[in-house]
């Protein structure tokens, strides 16, 4: 059973340019969290989603950033218009059920440096 | 806002010497979780703690809940070159699994 995949690894944007981070979660897994962590930091919530709803998006800046978990592939997170600021790692964890005992296995994150 | 505070921030040790991190908040949360990540990888679970009181051992890990499910400890006995890392804890809160990180602590143990 593979694990949580994201990709790229590392993606290198100039500013104004859009970035897609890709997540597959773990086989039978239907909620999908994506983090993101600044430069000697812990990780910030961004958002919640089970397949093909939005459950939590208190974490997400209100413009420039979406996120989506369709019926079929894998989610997407979506930055519009980068600036520097937006560099960071950005991970995303699945778990198979939404229970808070439940584990969250992390994919190895995609790094983004906006120039 | 929910916060989870994690001290120390750094921790330079060496081998065979124990050490205690702490994760505190004034805030319950439903469970709480240890990570541990090494540079360029994702967090990897270690423990899970749901009820209030609870100690969890991992060999030489040994993870305590507090009564009040606000803070948390993990204390590492003997500590090896091999536990060098970065140390996180996360609260779930919200009803889900949405968890609210710690800083960190980035540990390291020399020979």
């Amino acid at each position: 059973n593979a694990g949580v995949m994201q990709n790229p690894r590392h993606l290198v944007r100039r500013r104004g340019q859009e970035a897609r981070l890709r997540c597959s979660p773990m086989k039978g897994h239907s909620h999908v969290y994506w983090y993101r962590q600044l430069p000697e930091e812990g990780l910030k919530f961004m958002v919640y989603l089970q397949k093909e709803n939005i459950i939590d998006e208190s974490g997400m800046p209100k413009e420039r950033f979406s996120a989506e978990f369709p019926k079929e592939g894998p989610s997407i997170l979506r930055i519009q218009q980068v600036v520097r600021g937006d560099s960071a790692a950005y991970f995303c964890a699945s778990s198979p059920t939404r229970l808070v005992q439940e584990t969250q296995y992390f994919g190895p994150g995609t790094r983004l440096l906006v120039l | 806002t929910q916060l989870l505070e994690q001290s120390p921030q750094f921790l330079s040790i060496q081998e065979g010497e124990n050490l205690t991190v702490y994760c505190n908040s004034s805030s319950v949360f439903s469970s709480l979780q240890w990570y541990r990540q090494e540079p360029g990888e994702g967090p990897v679970l270690l423990v899970t703690v749901v009820t209030g009181g609870e100690v969890k051992k991992l060999k030489r890990l040994t993870f305590q809940f507090g009564d009040a499910r606000k803070d948390s400890s993990l204390h590492i006995t003997a500590a090896q070159p091999g536990d060098t890392g970065l140390y996180l804890c996360a609260g779930a809160t919200g009803g889900y699994n949405k968890l609210i990180f710690g800083a960190g602590t980035r540990l390291a143990v020399h020979p």
